[in-house]
């Protein structure tokens, strides 16, 4: 069984630029959260898909969208970049959607936007 | 506003020095509570759920506690390998659009010397 993976493992951008960070979850898991972490913060739910459908947002803006495909891999794309979205960005899957303690994070991409 | 604080923000121990950790929180209906470990570079990695108030966990040389309004997390005669952040999570009964999402704090960063 394998763990949740992430990447690119780091990425630089500059603002104004989109970037597509990709997500493979665990076997078997049919939900994929996605969070940002601001260095020194905890992380921020951005939102979640269940079976290809978004399911749930937290308080971000437009520009960040997402995609679950039919295996239950995940991306998350970000327009327009802004210095503010350098961070962490963690996803975490699961095979319960109502049960963050069944969720597995994967180690996530570090975005670095100059 | 569903909120989670921690304190104190870093703690420096001897090894040996046992300690507790505080996770406060104001959140409309509380589903759980959650601790998790994050080493440096890494996702979080499940510790615990707090259901509700009395309840208690116990894991090797931590253990977690639960009131109505706060929790801590109890270390133990800690070891320098205890050593990594200490994020406390909950889960409200409706954030996002969808029961599966928590709000983070910010984390307390343990060091343990030896």
């Amino acid at each position: 069984e394998t763990g949740v993976t992430q990447s690119p493992t780091h990425l630089i951008k500059t603002r104004g630029q989109q970037v597509t960070l990709r997500c493979s979850s665990q076997s078997g898991h049919n939900t994929v959260s996605w969070y940002q972490q601001a260095l020194g913060q905890g992380p921020q739910f951005i939102f979640q898909y269940y079976r290809e459908e978004e399911n749930g947002r937290g308080n971000f803006p437009p520009r960040f969208s997402g995609l679950q495909f039919p295996n239950y891999s995940s991306e998350l794309n970000v327009n327009a970049l802004e210095l503010d979205d350098s961070a962490l960005y963690l996803c975490a899957s699961s095979p319960d959607r109502g049960r963050p303690d069944t969720q597995y994070f994967g180690p996530g991409t570090r975005l670095t936007v100059l | 506003e569903d909120q989670v604080t921690q304190s104190p923000e870093a703690l420096r121990l001897q090894e040996g020095e046992s300690s507790s950790l505080n996770c406060s929180y104001t959140v409309s209906g509380l589903r759980g509570l959650f601790w998790y470990r994050q080493d440096p570079g890494k996702g979080p990695e499940f510790l615990f759920t707090l259901y509700s108030a009395g309840e208690e966990k116990e894991k090797e040389r931590l253990k977690a506690t639960l009131t109505k309004k706060e929790s801590f997390l109890h270390i133990t005669a800690p070891k320098p390998e205890d050593s990594a952040t200490y994020l406390c999570a909950v889960q409200a009964g409706n954030y996002g659009g969808s029961q599966g999402n928590l709000i983070f704090g910010k984390g307390t960063k343990l060091s343990v010397k030896p």
